[in-house]
């Protein structure tokens, strides 16, 4: 079963909009991440938050985690049809299991 | 580029078949991870291997075993086929257990099950 829910499961904006992501979860985790997939292939490694931060930035990536709600936001400024992907969260638990969970995705088309 | 590569990339078995796939992990990474994703679906995890250990399991069958050699190379084995294992199967390497940070995946192998 999935650890998390990421909300929108679709978004589309346009070129130089901002594209934001939500993703809830259950557990107590150690790190919550977020990864990208084009379309079919593997997963890319974006960002990892632990979860004693509240924000971390990379880039055009803006990444917050709220561990009273169980929920982090990814933020992708000045959107570039190159963005066009899913994305997903995942979350290392705090124990129990030593494997990532990963979200049901959303999935992101940026119109040129 | 993330060093983890998977062979093969796309394959067709029949149900009842046996299926092998293959993963070498990056250099330096002690830890593979195998993950099942259907269409539409996120990644789901099927099990991990660590210094050639297994050392975690989700929610799949016996029919589905691994082995992690010396080199940390890895194998997924799925028998048995029914249609339902019709999925992306993505590989995984990390220098550690795989809930304290980044994995590196391969582009992964696609079956069809028929």
């Amino acid at each position: 079963s999935q650890q998390g829910e990421e909300d929108p499961q679709a978004l589309s904006i346009q070129e130089g909009e901002n594209a934001t992501m939500n993703c809830s979860y259950k557990t107590s985790i150690n790190n919550l991440q977020w990864y990208r997939q084009n379309s079919g292939r593997g997963l890319v490694h974006l960002i990892l938050i632990r979860s004693n931060e509240r924000e971390k930035h990379s880039g055009r990536l803006r990444v917050t985690l709220d561990t009273s709600k169980k929920s982090s936001s990814l933020l992708i400024t000045a959107s570039r049809a190159a963005d066009t992907a899913s994305y997903f969260c995942a979350t290392g638990r705090q124990t129990g299991a030593n494997n990532l969970f990963f979200g049901t995705g959303t999935r992101l088309t940026v119109i040129p | 580029e993330t060093g983890v590569t998977q062979s093969p990339t796309h394959l067709i078995k029949t149900r009842g078949q046996q299926v092998t796939l293959r993963c070498s992990s990056q250099s330096g990474h002690n830890t593979v991870s195998w993950y099942q994703q259907a269409l539409g679906q996120g990644p789901q995890f099927i099990f991990q291997y660590y210094r050639e250990e297994e050392n975690g399991r989700g929610n799949f069958p016996p029919r589905f075993s691994g082995l992690q050699f010396p080199n940390y190379s890895s194998e997924l084995n799925v028998n048995a086929l029914e249609l339902d294992d019709s999925a992306l199967y993505l590989c995984a390497s990390s220098p550690g257990t795989a809930n304290t940070g980044e994995l590196f995946f391969g582009e992964g192998s696609r079956l069809t099950v028929l």
